[in-house]
């Protein structure tokens, strides 16, 4: 099955600065990458997906970037706030599955 | 258009006893995963229905059972409870499934407590 590995576990940036996430996954028939975002007490949300026929996509503050070579694909925000301290997990299916990410919690300090 | 609906949201039980989760997908979703959230696993896969036929099961013993019905509401049942059962049970729905590059969006989970 697929193999998704995500960097870092954590991650603390000021208000205003930038955060990225990466991940990196082994399957290369996987063609499909969407980032979530999970707030307390709340089921994961979709926020961005990238399909693997493009390699940057953007939806205002957030953008998404796919190395299929390298097989690893990253999440930007810019601009952070504070209503962006979340857990933000990659995924990549193979078959009928989705394999996620061990989630990066990032807190934006005010 | 109503999101994915999980049902309860909270449940506590006892080792031993069984439990049922329902799950009700987006209108016109047909696919319907499941996934076993916990802070040291991360999202582990369950198993994934389509048109009322499991595609696909995740490495978890056999307590843990599933089914669709025709309507794709999903329910996930499992047997004999242990302590490490103690999970957020989370429950996702696309149009076609994950295999297909399609969204798959997530109800707010359903918190397991096994005492």
């Amino acid at each position: 099955g697929e193999n998704v590995e995500q960097h870092p576990s954590t991650l603390s940036v000021q208000e205003g600065d930038s955060a990225v996430i990466k991940c990196t996954y082994s399957d290369s028939a996987s063609n499909y990458f969407p980032w979530y975002k999970q707030e307390l007490g709340k089921g994961p949300q979709l926020i961005i997906d990238i399909r693997s026929n493009v390699g940057e996509k953007k939806d205002q503050r957030i953008a998404v970037t796919l190395n299929k070579t390298a097989k690893h694909f990253s999440l930007h925000i810019t601009e952070t706030q504070p209503e962006d301290s979340a857990v933000y997990f990659c995924a990549a299916p193979t078959g009928n599955q989705f394999y996620f990410g061990t989630g990066t919690s990032l807190t934006v300090i005010p | 258009k109503a999101g994915v609906t999980q049902t309860p949201r909270y449940l506590i039980k006892t080792r031993g006893q069984q439990v049922t989760l329902s799950c009700s997908p987006i209108s016109g979703h047909r696919s319907v995963s499941w996934y076993q959230q916990t802070p040291g696993q991360g999202l582990q896969f369950l198993f994934e229905y389509f048109s009322e036929t499991q595609r696909n099961k995740g490495n978890f013993p056999g307590r843990f059972s599933g089914r669709q019905f025709s309507n794709s509401r999903s329910e996930m049942n499992v047997s004999t409870l242990e302590l490490g059962d103690s999970a957020l049970y989370l429950c996702a729905s696309s149009f076609l499934g994950p295999g297909e590059a399609n969204e798959q969006f997530f109800g707010p989970g359903t918190r397991l407590t096994v005492l």
